[in-house]
Parts: structure tokens; sequence; C-alpha cells
């Protein structure tokens, strides 16, 4: 499809465990965001990609959080020794430009528990 | 650091009212505002932008305005139906490419 595409949709893992989130953007969108959206909480912000780089990365909650970007596309978010607190649903945007004006797109999401 | 109100929380109407959502954000050195919709276990819609500039967008049913000095947008949806049942989210983008969220209006429209 033509939208932001995000995997796994659902991720089940124990605590202590490491996962990988992935998101595809749109193709050509230079901008990429991460989001955290806990249960009956608003939208956290993450992390930011200009191409490759992250210029703000404030919004990690922990050193247990990283992400990176390759090739100007796909987004790698990895959580270390996964505590409960972490499970949340975990949403990618991306964006044309950074340029402001330009509309930005959301995934499904992925959804994550920790046991 | 910027902060983004919503209200009402929630709000419940009968099929054929108007809703009125309203937006409050703490920072008026804003780039641009969107309103978001989100459906239960999905990812988020976009709505409407409004540029920094612009006092208005329309778009079918729904209009947004933007009055950015007094740090405030309403979104306007007409004739309501229960297909626009969901939870609407604001959010403004700053200096960084940053966009900051509301905590989001749950809509319910009866039929």
């Amino acid at each position: 499809g033509a939208g932001v595409s995000q995997s796994p949709s659902n991720k089940v893992t124990e605590k202590g465990k490491d996962v990988e989130l992935r998101c595809d953007p749109i193709s050509g969108h230079t901008a990429l965001y991460w989001y955290r959206q806990s249960l009956g909480q608003g939208l956290e912000f993450l992390i930011y990609f200009q191409g490759n780089s992250a210029p703000d990365k404030s919004g990690l909650p922990s050193d247990r959080f990283s992400a990176e970007r390759t090739g100007g596309s796909v987004s790698t978010l990895t959580i270390q020794r996964t505590q409960q607190e972490d499970s949340a649903v975990y949403l990618c945007a991306s964006s044309l430009a950074r340029v402001s004006g330009n509309t930005i797109y959301f995934g499904e999401g992925s959804w994550l528990t920790v046991v | 650091k910027q902060e983004v109100t919503q209200i009402p929380a929630a709000l419940s109407v009968p099929e054929g009212e108007n809703l009125v959502l309203n937006c409050s954000f703490t920072d008026s050195a804003i780039y641009n505002l969107q309103w978001f919709r989100q459906d239960p276990g999905k990812g988020l819609t976009s709505l409407l932008l409004i540029q920094s500039s612009q006092r208005e967008q329309t778009s079918g049913r729904l209009n947004a305005s933007l009055d950015k000095s007094s740090g405030r947008s309403t979104l306007y949806i007409a004739a309501s139906q229960p297909g626009d049942s969901a939870t609407y989210l604001c959010a403004v983008m700053t200096a960084g490419n940053k966009l900051t969220f509301g905590g989001g209006t749950r809509v319910l429209v009866k039929p």
C-alpha cells in the first residue's frame, strides 16, 4: 500500500526481553516520527528523523530506547530489557519534508504488551 | 514548553447535531496546527491542516478555525453522523518539526 507501514502490528513479550519495531514510511518522505500512546493517555513524542539523522531525541524515555533509520527510509525502534510500563502502542508517522505545512501521515501502530 | 489542551474530554450528541471541539495551546509560535481522527485500535488520520498564516480550513462537513494570537483552534463538524464517532486530536507543529498533541476529545454520535 501507499501508507506508512508498521510491523509487527501486535507483540507480546516477556519482561526483560528486547523488542524491535519497524516502520516503513511513505516513499519519498524524508521526515519520520515515533510516538508512544499508552492506554488512556495522549501521544508522547519519542524521536524525529530528518533523513537518517535524528536532530531531536529528547523524547526517548530512557537509555533502553534507541532508534535508527537507514537509507533515508526504514526506521527501527529498539527497546532493550523491556519493562511492563513499556506496554503501549508505538506509532510511526512520516511527512514530505522538514518545512512546515506538510501533512503528517500515521501508521496503524505496533501494539506492545510486556508481561 | 508547549502544552496543548482539548476540551471537552468527551462529548455525546444525537445524530444531526453540529459538533464543536476546542483546542488550546500555550505557545503561539507554531508553524501549523493539525486535526486528526483516531478510531479505536487504529492509527491517526489527518483531517485538516491549518498553516500559521491561515485562519481556517474547510473540508466537506469539517471546518477548523485558528486564532494563533489567543492560542485557540476550533473544529466544527456539521450535521453529525454515527460514523463521526471517534477520538479527535489536535496537534501543533513547533520549531524542530516537533508535533505536540492534545489529549483528545472522544465523540459519540447517537443514532
